[in-house]
C-alpha cells in the first residue's frame, strides 16, 4: 500500500498551544498535501509542497518536508478551537490521484 | 465558484435497492474522483474520471458503477450493495495544473 502512516492517531492540547503531527510515506512523490477534515464532512485542503521544497508556510502553518527520510510534519501555531478537525497527508505521484495517510484527530480545548 | 456539491446528504437503502449518488462541480475541473470512507479512517479512492473517461477503477465490486455524464457532472450508481458498504461516499474535482482536489461534502450511506 502506497499509504502514508500519521503520528500521533489523536492529539489534544489546549487554546494557544501549537500542535505538531508527522507524516512518514514510502514512495517517491511529485507532492506532499496536507488536508483538514470536520467531522463527518468533505476535506479542505490546506498546503502543499513540492518534493524540491524544504519549508513552507501559509498563515498560522508551517509544513516542513524531508524526501531523504520520507517524511513531512505540519506545525499549527497558536491553535484554536476551530482547528479541532482531523488532519490527513495525501502524498501525489506520477499518476493523478492521491494517496492519503492515516490521520491525526486534533481537538483543541477552549 | 469553488463548490463541489453532491446529493442527497444522507441515503439510506436496503440490499435490494437501486440508487444513485450524484455530484457536481463548474470549476472547469477535468478529473473527478469518488472516494469511500468509513468511519477514522482516511478515504479510499474508488475510481478516477479524466476527461470525461474512466482512468483507474481500484478493483471496486460491480455493485457501483461509475458514470461521468459531461464534464461537470460525477455520478455513482448502486446496486445490491451489502451492510459492509455503509459508509461516507466523497466525491472531489482536480485540475491536473493545480494538484489540490476539491471535496464535496459527502453522501453518509447506510444499507440496511
Amino acid at each position: 500500500s502506497q499509504q502514508g502512516e500519521e503520528d500521533p492517531q489523536a492529539l489534544s492540547i489546549q487554546e494557544g498551544e501549537n500542535a505538531t503531527m508527522n507524516c512518514s510515506y514510502k514512495t517517491s512523490i511529485n507532492n506532499l498535501q496536507w488536508y483538514r477534515q470536520n467531522s463527518g464532512r468533505g476535506l479542505v485542503h490546506l498546503i502543499l509542497i513540492r518534493s524540491n521544497e524544504r519549508e513552507k508556510h501559509s498563515g498560522r502553518l508551517r509544513v516542513t518536508l524531508d524526501t531523504s527520510k520520507k517524511s513531512s510534519s505540519l506545525l499549527i501555531t497558536a491553535s484554536r478551537a476551530a482547528d479541532t478537525a482531523s488532519y490527513f497527508c495525501a502524498t501525489k505521484t506520477g499518476a493523478n490521484n492521491l494517496f492519503f495517510g492515516t490521520g491525526t484527530r486534533l481537538t483543541v480545548i477552549p | 465558484d469553488t463548490e463541489v456539491t453532491q446529493t442527497p446528504k444522507h441515503l439510506v437503502m436496503g440490499m435490494t435497492n437501486k440508487k444513485s449518488l450524484k455530484c457536481e462541480q463548474h470549476m472547469g475541473h477535468r478529473a473527478m474522483y469518488w472516494y469511500k470512507q468509513k468511519a477514522k479512517k482516511p478515504p479510499e479512492l474508488m475510481f478516477v474520471y479524466s476527461y470525461e473517461k474512466l482512468s483507474i477503477n481500484e478493483s471496486v465490486p460491480s455493485r457501483f458503477s461509475p458514470e461521468c455524464p459531461n464534464s461537470s457532472l460525477l455520478n455513482l450508481h448502486l446496486h445490491a450493495l451489502q451492510p459492509e458498504d455503509s459508509a461516507l461516499y466523497l466525491c472531489a474535482s482536480g485540475d491536473y495544473t493545480v494538484n489540490e482536489q476539491y471535496f464535496g461534502p459527502g453522501t453518509r450511506l447506510t444499507v440496511t
